[in-house]
């Protein structure tokens, strides 16, 4: 199984520009997650849908969007990219029931925005 | 609101030695608790985790933790460690809240364990 999937897997941007990371998974989960992960911050995030047709911001929601296409995929977008969105961004899922809450995390998007 | 303490940045300790590595939460509604390991340059993996019963949890690679509710900790242990256990490692919260911040999980800092030969 591929599990959780992202594209790409590094990416460097100017200061201005934008991009989506993309993320799917392929085991039927209902919940996604966007964190970044930043030295000594650990990992904080940013947006997550619990099911499919909803989103909610988590900690560190400016300066990104989110669409929550189906239940399979979860985008993140950043519309104008700031030096300070320099980071590595993970997406996760989780079935998120009563019996298992255990997230499944992708490899990793290294971003450098200059 | 949900929030995870790790207690130490920064762990160094000698193969075959026990370790501990803490973790304090709070919340306000019942919690489920995990701990992830990320090696270098991967993406996180569970280590272990506990959702109810026995406080005691065991997970791979000879790890465990134990659920403390009065003190709201979850510390990680290992009796030997040995060098390919060092890694990064994260505690996690989550609500057992279904009806409020479903799917809300939130992480800790971090410890990075260093284990020397």
């Amino acid at each position: 199984n591929a599990g959780v999937t992202q594209t790409p897997k590094f990416q460097v941007l100017k200061t201005g520009q934008s991009m989506t990371l993309q993320c799917a998974q392929d085991m039927n989960h209902n919940s996604m997650y966007w964190y970044r992960q930043d030295p000594g911050m650990g990992l904080r995030l940013i947006y997550y849908s619990a099911s499919e047709g909803t989103t909610d911001k988590g900690e560190v929601p400016n300066g990104y969007n989110v669409s929550r296409l189906n239940k399979r995929e979860f985008s993140l977008r950043l519309e104008s990219a700031a030096p300070s969105q320099t980071s590595v961004y993970f997406c996760a899922s989780s079935k998120w029931d009563r019996r298992n809450t255990e997230a499944f995390f992708g490899q990793g998007t290294r971003l450098t925005v200059v | 609101a949900q929030s995870v303490t790790q207690l130490d940045s920064q762990v160094p300790v000698f193969e075959e030695a026990p370790v501990e590595l803490r973790c304090n939460y709070s919340s306000s509604v019942s919690v489920y608790l995990f701990w992830y390991v990320q090696y270098p340059n991967q993406g996180l993996q569970l280590l272990l985790k506990y959702l109810s019963g026995s406080t005691l949890v065991k997970g791979i690679n000879g790890f465990e933790a134990e659920f403390n509710k009065s003190q709201t900790s979850f510390h990680l242990r290992k009796p030997s460690v040995h060098i390919s256990d060092t890694a990064e490692y994260f505690c996690a919260v989550s609500d057992r809240d279904y009806g409020g911040s479903q799917g809300n999980l939130i992480f800790g800092k971090g410890t990075k364990l260093s284990v020397k030969p």
